[in-house]
């Protein structure tokens, strides 16, 4: 079946502009997950929606960051006032219904902002 | 803060060799751990799994023991192939919570 997808696979920006990234899960997927992956670094855990549960925002690295799942399927992270340090490959997951913590992932928005 | 890590940056190995790779973790509360596989451009590949309970598990070419007295984590390849050359990172986890990662581990296969 279909994997995670997201979109847009690329997204080049200028500073200061808004960004949108979307993430479809496996369809059937309870939780989703939003991870941040810097140059040659482990993957940096942003936010975390298990069904209708209201969402881990821990490893949101700042108010300019923030997510939201829509009818518990696709998930849409903004990022206002893109800063250059937020250049990143920004990585999402989904994981079945509770029983398996095994997180299946896509194949990643490669953000470059200028 | 609790974090992983992995004893080596980078391994290079033959073809047919076989190839560890270590792990190390910190929190004693988790009770699930996972080897993706990444390959450039592409995001983590699920590789094979293990829950505390557990020492050892295999699976089709890979092997990952558990040490959880000295919280070691370990990847095995058997006959490791140029198409295992990517980079691997291990994750431990409870149910209901993000994952935690590693920096990777950078495996390199030379015919």
């Amino acid at each position: 079946g279909a994997g995670v997808s997201q979109s847009p696979s690329n997204k080049v920006t200028e500073k200061g502009k808004d960004v949108e990234l979307r993430c479809d899960p496996i369809s059937g997927h309870t939780a989703l997950y939003w991870y941040r992956q810097s140059l040659g670094q482990g993957l940096e855990f942003l936010i975390y929606f298990q069904g209708n549960s209201a969402p881990d925002k821990s490893g949101l690295p700042s108010d300019r960051f923030s997510a939201e799942r829509t009818g518990g399927s696709v998930s849409t992270l903004t990022i206002q006032r893109t800063q250059q340090e937020d250049s990143a490959v920004y990585l999402c997951a989904s994981s079945p219904p509770t029983g398996t913590e095994t997180q299946y992932f896509g194949p990643g928005t490669r953000l470059l902002v200028l | 803060g609790e974090s992983v890590g992995l004893h080596l940056p980078t391994l290079s190995v033959q073809e047919g060799d076989n190839s560890i790779i270590n792990c190390a973790y910190s929190n004693s509360a988790s009770d699930y751990f996972i080897w993706y596989k990444q390959e450039s451009g592409k995001g983590p590949q699920f590789i094979i799994d293990i829950r505390s309970n557990m020492d050892k598990r295999q699976g089709q070419r890979v092997t990952v023991l558990l040490n959880k007295t000295v919280k070691h984590l370990s990847l095995q390849i058997a006959a490791t192939q140029p198409g295992d050359s990517a980079v691997y990172f291990c994750a431990e986890g409870q149910a209901g919570t993000a994952l935690i990662f590693g920096k990777g581990t950078t495996l390199s296969v030379s015919s």
